[in-house]
């Protein structure tokens, strides 16, 4: 079983595109994150979101949007795609206690744009 | 400014005690840190988890000084597939900023 799923695992694209990542958790978690992981494998949060209500919004261009239908679900759409978008971004959840939440991610999604 | 740093690469061989260290000057009194593993093409995944003096699981250590201005992940006798990057991550409540440190890539050899 799944806990923490992303499709597509790999999107190649023109620059000026626009394309949709989607995840999806069955752990239960209440929040939800997508982070960026770029060539040089640092990590970087984007956003979060915690019952389908944003929390944590990084300086991310605003062609980047977050879009959390349900609980269980945060999608990522980006427009107007850009070279310097090429990376690997992940989802991740977690659910809130004391202290911080351990998180549990997702496999990734490779992006290219040519 | 929030900060995590930590090594980027180390080298170690089978069977030896591999310690990482992560600096958090900033870190808060509620602030915990995370670590996490990561092999290529997948998702990182949590190791251990601590807010002060010492946690330990069943794969690791974590030890944290009184000032908790750094941590140290301590891996105990390591084999071939410990090898992947290891990040340190600092939940900084104030302001609500999660905070990866850089990686550290560990590389055990035979």
């Amino acid at each position: 079983d799944t806990a923490v799923s992303q499709t597509p695992k790999y999107l190649v694209t023109q620059m000026g595109n626009d394309k949709s990542i989607k995840c999806e958790q069955n752990l239960g978690h209440d929040t939800m994150y997508w982070y960026k992981q770029d060539s040089k494998k640092f990590l970087k949060i984007m956003f979060s979101y915690n019952n389908k209500e944003l929390i944590i919004n990084e300086t991310v261009p605003n062609r980047f949007s977050p879009k959390s239908p349900d609980k269980a679900h945060l999608n990522l759409h980006i427009n107007s795609l850009e070279l310097g978008d090429s990376a690997v971004y992940f989802c991740a959840s977690s659910q809130p206690g004391q202290g911080t939440d351990t998180q549990y991610f997702g496999p990734g999604t490779r992006l290219t744009v040519l | 400014l929030a900060k995590t740093t930590q090594p980027i690469s180390m080298d170690s061989y089978e069977g030896q005690e591999v310690n990482i260290t992560c600096s958090h000057n900033n870190i808060a009194t509620n602030d915990y840190i995370t670590w996490y593993q990561q092999f290529p093409s997948q998702g990182p995944r949590f190791i251990i988890q601590g807010y002060k003096t010492k946690v330990t699981n069943e794969v690791a250590s974590l030890f944290i000084p009184a000032d908790r201005k750094s941590s140290t992940l301590s891996l105990p006798r390591v084999s071939l597939s410990d090898t992947a990057v290891y990040y340190c991550l600092v939940a900084y409540n104030q302001g609500g900023k999660l905070i990866f440190g850089q990686g550290t890539e560990l590389s055990v050899k035979p």
